[in-house]
């Protein structure tokens, strides 16, 4: 069955960085664009990258271009989010998503791993 | 950027009875609307996407409806596990998610 497993969350200060990694099984990875979503604590959900099948389409939303950048390595499986210059606003909960393959919908999520930025 | 706006933020209905939930964009979508459910501590899941296709292993009783700017989710019968927060997405335009309606036990 399709797994997504986040890992690489934690407490961080402002200004530093930080990466998180998304460990996919179950699918054809390379076959599929996957995405980034966040949540800030008790609010909703935000689009925050997406990538293409083969990393020559990446995508940020506005509040994160130019200090993350998204990435895959199709031989492990494996979807990357470079963090860097964290402000306190990026603190939530990223998960890592499958887009669906028909359209740009999420059709499978990992459980999330919770990154904090505090002083 | 397109606004997802979702009505009622609460909505408290019976079991066995039916919930709708609306979502409106701030312009058309055409049909990339795409709805989720997310109970507390656990990652969302699709259960709607194209409008009204359901998505792997959803019940029947969850349907989705509208056009343009206008969306419907309905859950015909609640059952308990459906109490929980719905977004509706949109994948028109870049994406963007309506800011959630909690289904709650009335």
């Amino acid at each position: 069955q399709v797994q997504l497993v986040e890992s690489g969350g934690g407490v961080v200060q402002p200004g530093t960085s930080l990466r998180l990694s998304c460990a996919a099984s179950g699918f054809t990875f390379s076959s599929y664009v996957m995405y980034w979503v966040r949540q800030a604590p008790g609010r909703g959900l935000e689009w925050v990258a997406l990538i293409s099948y083969e990393e020559s389409h990446n995508y940020y939303s506005d509040s994160v271009k130019g200090r993350f950048t998204i990435s895959r390595d199709n031989s492990r499986n494996t979807l990357y989010l470079q963090m860097n210059s964290l402000r306190a606003e990026d603190t939530a909960v990223y998960y890592c998503a499958r887009g669906g393959i028909d359209g740009n919908y999420f059709d499978f999520w990992g459980q999330g791993t919770l990154v904090t930025v505090s002083p | 950027e397109v606004v997802m706006t979702q009505s009622p933020a609460t909505l408290s209905v019976s079991p066995g009875e039916r919930a709708t939930l609306s979502c409106r964009a701030s312009q058309s979508v055409s049909s990339k609307l795409a709805w989720y459910q997310q109970k507390p501590g656990q990652a969302p899941r699709l259960l709607i996407y194209g409008v009204s296709t359901r998505a792997t292993g959803i019940p029947a009783r969850f349907s989705g409806s509208g056009s343009g700017t206008e969306f419907t989710l309905t859950i015909s019968s609640l059952q308990s596990e459906d109490f929980a927060v719905y977004y509706c997405q949109q994948y028109n335009n870049w994406y963007t998610f309506g800011q959630g309606t909690k289904l709650e036990i009335k």
